[in-house]
């Protein structure tokens, strides 16, 4: 049975940093394309970042992108989101997911979040 | 830059009603970039269908999707009680604002 657990979540200052971390169980983590979505409280999902495989590979939306870091470690089947510069507007339950595999980008197991509050 | 688009926001249906959920794309994709997830309150996402019309593993079959180009559909054949959530629409990266079944 595929699990994803997040971790990291909290309470941070409008220009503070925070590492959020997933780790994963129950597939070949390091086969599989991982990615991270968010959600603001109430609000619909939001594509956040995605890392290849082998971690050689990163994209990142927009809104995040020179702010927030994506890597992974495979040795610990886990995936990482350095959040540096951290905004009131990232306030956000941010969960993991795994690809599926096939052609398309989509998500066929997900985490169940870990909530970031960015707030003075 | 591509929008994903689903209206109404909300569908207010009874259960044992087929509900039909539409999505639009702002220019034509291939149908393998498309899927659908639904999200019940408090829980993660589940993936319903990829590829456009692909359940995915454990999904029951009143759950089917279709559609091309730019116009995308999620139907739901007869709503159990189950059913009443947020169903997302997503194109590659993107995705829509979401249409909540709500129970009429």
């Amino acid at each position: 049975e595929v699990q994803l657990l997040e971790s990291g979540g909290g309470l941070v200052q409008p220009g503070g940093s925070l590492r959020l971390s997933c780790t994963a169980s129950g597939f070949t983590f390091s086969t599989y394309t991982m990615i991270w979505v968010r959600q603001a409280p109430g609000k619909g999902l939001d594509w956040v970042s995605t890392v290849t495989g082998t971690g050689a590979t990163t994209y990142y939306a927009d809104s995040v992108k020179g702010r927030f870091t994506v890597s992974r470690d495979n040795s610990k089947n886990t995936i990482y989101l350095q959040m540096n510069s951290l905004r009131a507007e990232d306030t956000a339950t941010y969960f993991c997911a795994k690809d599926r595999g096939g052609s398309g980008w989509e998500s066929d197991s997900w985490g169940q979040g870990t909530l970031v509050i960015v707030s003075s | 830059d591509i929008v994903v688009t689903q209206s109404p926001g909300i569908l207010s249906l009874s259960p044992g009603e087929r509900a039909t959920l539409p999505c639009r794309v702002s220019q034509s994709v291939s149908s393998i970039s498309v899927s659908w997830y639904q999200q019940r309150p408090g829980q993660a996402p589940r993936l319903l269908i990829y590829a456009a019309s692909s359940r995915a593993t454990g999904i029951p079959e009143r759950f089917s999707g279709s559609g091309s180009g730019t116009d995308f559909t999620l139907t739901i054949s007869r709503l159990e009680p189950e059913d009443f959530a947020v169903y997302y629409c997503q194109q590659s990266r993107i995705f829509g604002q979401g249409t909540r079944v709500e129970i009429k």
